[in-house]
């Protein structure tokens, strides 16, 4: 079946660093992606809806120069946390759609944890 | 605006126990309604889905939901718990307009033994 993988699996690093977290679809071409963030016991909040070819779409109250978002290819999207500092740290996972599928449930990754020091 | 309500933040049933976990929904039109499964640390996996059709869907693990109009719900159920269904579970409702999925807080399930 359809896979989205999700790299890296855990990040931990300095404040003032810039993370990249990548969502790949494996066997399928998604023109929207998806990026949630989940805070410990609580729901997957959606950030941003990733376009392929152009800009994302964010959520109100998440701040684009913050996560930027890049969908460069049908099989590819990138979220950078830039300057991330210890209030960003939280479980990041992104989805996919099958652009071929009408409207079929999103597959998701399996989720990246950011730790920031 | 759409919403997912799951009324029981968690629930603890004994294993081979009988489950149901709630959900509500409010949406316009007649929705897409999903229930996910999620352990900890990881991503979520999907248990079931309602896009049309019979009301009573059949997912994996031995999972089935009912949807009804008239009530607003979709519940999610399992005749017989097994240790390993321990996990959050979460109900969503996607906006087909938007193709967005929106996101039931979700429920805690406990098994004892």
């Amino acid at each position: 079946g359809a896979v989205v993988s999700q790299h890296p699996s855990w990040v931990i690093c300095k404040s003032g660093t810039s993370v990249k977290i990548e969502c790949r679809s494996l066997d399928f071409q998604a023109t929207t992606m998806f990026w949630y963030r989940q805070f410990p016991k609580q729901s997957l909040m959606l950030m941003a809806t990733s376009n392929e070819g152009s800009k994302a779409t964010y959520e109100q109250g998440v701040e684009k120069d913050k996560f930027l978002i890049n969908h460069a290819s049908l099989t590819l999207s990138t979220l950078t946390v830039t300057s991330a500092h210890p209030e960003d740290s939280s479980f990041y996972i992104c989805s996919a759609r099958d652009s071929g599928s009408g409207n079929q449930p999103q597959h998701f990754g399996d989720g990246t944890r950011l730790s920031i020091l | 605006a759409q919403s997912v309500t799951q009324p029981d933040i968690h629930i603890t049933v004994s294993e081979g126990a009988s489950l149901e976990l709630r959900c509500n929904y409010s949406y316009g039109a007649t929705p897409y309604l999903f229930w996910y499964v999620q352990s900890p640390g990881q991503g979520l996996q999907l248990l079931l889905k309602y896009l049309s059709g019979d009301t009573l869907v059949q997912g994996i693990k031995g999972f089935e939901a009912e949807f009804k109009r008239s009530q607003s719900s979709f519940n999610l159920r399992k005749p017989s718990v097994h240790w390993s269904d321990a996990a959050e579970y979460f109900c969503a409702v996607d906006h087909t307009g938007g193709f967005k999925t929106i996101f039931g807080a979700g429920t805690r399930l406990f098994v004892k033994a």
